[in-house]
């Protein structure tokens, strides 16, 4: 079955550490994203990435970095210049334009 | 800057009950998405809306798009408790790509 593969599901970050959530998709979309939500709220865009070896800024994009050598593949780097990691991180896809986004199962990052 | 608001932000309802969430955009849009998330899941993707006046509906959900107003509304009829879950309305324009900008979420409960 084609989808979105995020993990780990549950990650754990140190002061000062850098961590790497995973997603990789297998339905051949061009465009990904990385969405971060906080309890309660909506999706704020952190970077996106509409062809591989390109991506763009979202809204929230400071202390964050990501890669698209890949089509398949859009890893997202939690830097310890994010000083409030704590959330929930959705991957998506999305293939031609105006269908909608799908997403992975997400990971939630916590500080210990 | 594309601003999107819904309301009512929490919803509680008993089942057999008629009821509408809507969701307001600031700039013109090209196109709307509905979306269910569960809590602690990922987003499903419920309508997509991509004319002035196009109407969808799927089982006991219904949800339209008026472009002149910026305003799309999900109407729930009879409520039933499987649809308790957040929702979400979403916003892209041709300006800005493939990206969405999320509204911050409709919760919905529905009590027996």
């Amino acid at each position: 079955d084609g989808g979105i593969t995020q993990s780990p599901k549950y990650l754990f970050r140190k002061e000062g550490q850098n961590v790497t959530l995973s997603c990789e998709q297998n339905l051949n979309h061009d465009a990904m994203y990385w969405y971060r939500q906080d309890p309660g709220q909506g999706l704020r865009l952190i970077y996106y990435s509409q062809i591989v070896n390109d991506f763009q800024k979202g809204d929230i994009a400071e202390g964050y970095s990501v890669s698209r050598e890949k089509k398949e593949s859009f890893p997202l780097t939690v830097t310890s210049a994010q000083k409030n990691p704590t959330a929930f991180y959705l991957c998506a896809s999305a293939g031609e334009f105006n269908q909608p986004q799908h997403f992975g199962d997400g990971t939630r990052l916590s500080i210990l | 800057e594309l601003k999107v608001e819904q309301n009512p932000l929490f919803l509680s309802m008993q089942e057999g009950k008629n009821y509408t969430i809507y969701c307001n955009y600031s700039t013109t849009s090209d196109r709307l998405y509905w979306y269910r998330q569960d809590p602690g899941k990922s987003l499903e993707s419920l309508f997509v809306l991509l004319s002035n006046g196009a109407v969808k509906q799927e089982g006991r959900l219904m949800a339209s798009l008026d472009t002149k107003a910026r305003l799309s509304t999900l109407h729930i009829t009879a409520a039933v408790h499987d649809l308790s879950a957040t929702y979400f309305c979403a916003v892209g324009r041709e300006t800005s790509g493939s990206r969405l900008t999320f509204g911050e979420g409709t919760q919905l409960t529905v009590n027996p």
